[in-house]
């Protein structure tokens, strides 16, 4: 079965650091390029980064440039996110979703089920 | 502000046909980037719906329909069912960003 699943969520207190990790199973997952995709409580979806299957490219949101780094091991079938100097407004769940190819231009065809960053003190 | 604008809300009594516009810019939509529409029902993740502008995974009913014109995109929703009530987003990609780029949501409310 294919499938992403998510770790590492919790509470942290602003300017606080985390890392979250996303396993994959079932695919080849250093064939895909990958996403983080955040959703704060009561809001609308809010796509975080993507990080492509070499992974020679990488995007990030402005709303979090500077402060989360995305990464990959593809000898562990996993996906990451460190994210310092956290603030109120990171708090959100976080998905990590699979692209249909190796491109950010495709549609997100794979999701995790999410895990909650809390951020408050 | 999302960078693709969604109508916050729409509804329909069952049996209905219902349609989500998208409505982005020549940087993302009318750039040519393709569009893609998920449902997500409440509490749970994301399922993609329509991928590259119409078309549907395997397991989607051709109840749900896309197209693209222009700078904008509509999702159509016939026959609606009360399942089908549910947060409905457009994807697409902009060029100046550099990144993906998501609808601020439209929820849909079966009568």
């Amino acid at each position: 079965e294919v499938q992403l699943v998510e770790s590492g969520g919790g509470l942290v207190q602003p300017g606080g650091s985390l890392r979250l990790s996303c396993a994959a199973s079932g695919f080849t997952f250093s064939s895909y390029s990958m996403n983080w995709v955040r959703q704060a409580p009561g809001k609308g979806l809010e796509w975080v980064s993507y990080i492509s299957s070499s992974p020679s490219t990488i995007y990030y949101a402005d709303s979090v440039k500077g402060r989360f780094t995305i990464s990959r091991d593809n000898a562990k079938n996993s996906l990451y996110l460190q994210m310092i100097s956290l603030r109120d407004e990171d708090t959100a769940v976080y998905y990590c979703a699979r692209d249909k190819g190796n491109t950010a231009k495709v549609a997100c065809d794979i999701w995790g089920q999410g895990t909650m960053v809390t951020v408050s003190s | 502000q999302s960078v693709l604008t969604q109508p916050p809300s729409v509804s329909g009594a069952p049996g209905q046909r219902v349609t989500i516009s998208c409505t982005g810019s020549s940087s993302n939509i009318g750039a040519g980037y393709d569009v893609h529409w998920y449902q997500q029902l409440p509490g749970t993740a994301p399922k993609l719906l329509i991928y590259g502008n119409n078309n549907r995974p395997s397991g989607v009913p051709d109840r749900f329909s896309g197209s693209k014109s222009g700078t904008s995109a509509s999702l159509a929703i016939t026959g609606l069912q009360a399942d089908d009530e549910a947060d409905y987003y457009c994807q697409s990609y902009d060029s100046s960003l550099s990144g993906v780029v998501f609808g601020g949501g439209t929820k849909l409310t079966v009568l």
